[in-house]
């Protein structure tokens, strides 16, 4: 399986900033990565697929870069609605999920 | 709008079995392969299983092969999952989820999930 990694495993930040999140596969999978946003008791949206395309109705301040083995995803301007916990998952081979970066206050 | 409303879930004993639904509607439920996915209390998220559109694919993790059986009903808009022998380890929040790819023969990402439903295995 191809495992995958994910920098900060969480971060404080304030309404207004920038949050970058970094996630590593164990192998080259190209752009087969995929972002999601979990919030507890709520169903995971979908953020980001191919690395960089923003899912229909994502806000345009989330984007996504990367390919190979290291990916970014980038929240410009953070929301309140955008506290939550942010996770990637490689969709080369049989799906696997980064550990997840929780974003708070 | 897409809607998958998982149900079924609730306390098992350890070697029990569960059998869970996923209710679909707002897209054409034969038209997507399906997935389920879950979480155990404190962990990150772990794929499970997939079913082609048409039922005529199916793949599951290593860590349920054996064990767990998926299985739909594409006249009733409806997946299933049924898991045997459950452990502690089983334990956990199950969610369906759709597919991205149309009439795909593989499975891609995951584009709508429901809530999920909590198993927790415990005597």
């Amino acid at each position: 399986d191809i495992q995958m990694t994910q920098s900060p495993s969480s971060l404080s930040a304030s309404v207004g900033d920038r949050v970058t999140i970094t996630c590593r596969a164990s192998q080259n999978i190209r752009t087969y990565l995929n972002w999601y946003q979990l919030k507890p008791g709520k169903a995971p949206k979908l953020l980001i697929y191919g690395a960089s395309s923003l899912q229909s109705g994502v806000p345009s301040r989330f984007s996504g870069s990367g390919s190979g083995t290291d990916f970014t995803l980038t929240i410009t301007s953070l929301q309140p609605e955008d506290f939550a916990t942010y996770c990637c998952q490689q969709s080369y081979s049989s799906p696997t999920f980064g550990p997840g970066t929780k974003v708070d206050i | 709008q897409v809607q998958l409303v998982e149900s079924g879930g609730g306390v098992v004993q350890p070697g029990g079995s569960l059998r869970l639904s996923c209710a679909a509607s707002g897209f054409t439920f034969s038209n997507y392969g399906m997935h389920w996915v879950r979480q155990a209390p404190g962990k990150g998220l772990e794929w499970v299983a997939f079913i082609r559109y048409d039922g005529n694919n199916k793949y599951c993790a290593d860590s349920v092969k054996g064990r767990l059986t998926i299985s739909r009903d594409n006249s009733k808009n409806t997946l299933y999952m049924q898991m045997n022998s459950l452990t502690t380890e089983d334990t956990a929040t199950y969610y369906c989820a759709k597919d991205f790819g149309l009439l795909s023969g593989s499975y891609s990402f995951f584009d709508y999930w429901g809530q999920g439903t909590l198993v927790p295995v415990s005597s």
